[in-house]
């Protein structure tokens, strides 16, 4: 298996910018976080889907945050506006989730976001 | 409240010779635990994890993790250490309250020197 897929790897823009990451998790795989990391406050769950459905999203910043996952191999993360203190790096996670039984979260490489 | 603690932000190991990254956790229950490793501009890759059964678990690249019940504490060793393991590591615990948040340590950085 190809792993959790995130892109871009990178992305620089500027300040008001919408930017948008993109996630496809590991085949056969029914749960998907996306997280972020900054020096400052470490690894953060933004939010958590189960079979496509936001689950907990009480990690999300702000409205500017949104997220979806509007089928079961893909999920977005959007920043609309886009501000300086947004810029990190963002994972995307997938595990398969029976009942209350979760398996391993498998991350992905991660996008490194600045914006200037 | 439920937390995961690494004491140390930077161990520092010669080549050949044993490792120790500490991690210690309050929770409620039984504890799930895990042990992620971050390379440079990489994701975090899973090594190991415990949730039940022999409280010395087993991992990727021969690292291992001892459950401690009186002492709450899941340590990741290894018995000889290579310049690769170079890496930020992370503990995590699985938080009670949910059956899918992970609460990560604050991560320690592993340098091995050649």
């Amino acid at each position: 298996d190809a792993g959790v897929i995130q892109s871009p790897r990178h992305e620089v823009t500027e300040m008001g910018q919408e930017v948008t990451l993109r996630c496809k998790p590991i085949s056969g795989h029914n749960s998907l976080f996306w997280y972020r990391q900054t020096m400052m406050r470490g690894l953060e769950l933004l939010i958590y889907f189960n079979n496509n459905v936001p689950i907990d999203d009480s990690g999300m910043p702000e409205d500017r945050f949104s997220a979806k996952m509007p089928n079961a191999s893909f999920s977005t993360l959007k920043i609309q506006p886009s501000e300086p203190r947004d810029s990190a790096v963002y994972f995307c996670a997938s595990s398969f989730t029976s009942g209350r039984r979760q398996e391993t979260q498998y991350f992905g490489p991660g996008t490194r976001l600045l914006v200037l | 409240a439920q937390s995961v603690a690494q004491p140390e932000d930077q161990v520092n190991v010669a080549e050949g010779n044993p490792l120790t990254v500490k991690c210690t956790y309050s929770v409620s229950g039984n504890p799930y635990l895990f042990w992620y490793v971050q390379y440079p501009n990489r994701g975090l890759q899973f090594l190991l994890k415990y949730i039940t059964g022999d409280n010395l678990v087993k991992g990727s690249y021969g690292f291992e993790a001892e459950f401690n019940k009186s002492q709450t504490s899941f340590h990741l060793k290894k018995p000889s250490a290579l310049v690769s393991d170079s890496a930020l590591y992370f503990c995590a615990v699985r938080d009670m309250d949910s059956s899918y948040k992970l609460i990560f340590g604050s991560g320690t950085r592993l340098l091995v020197r050649p």
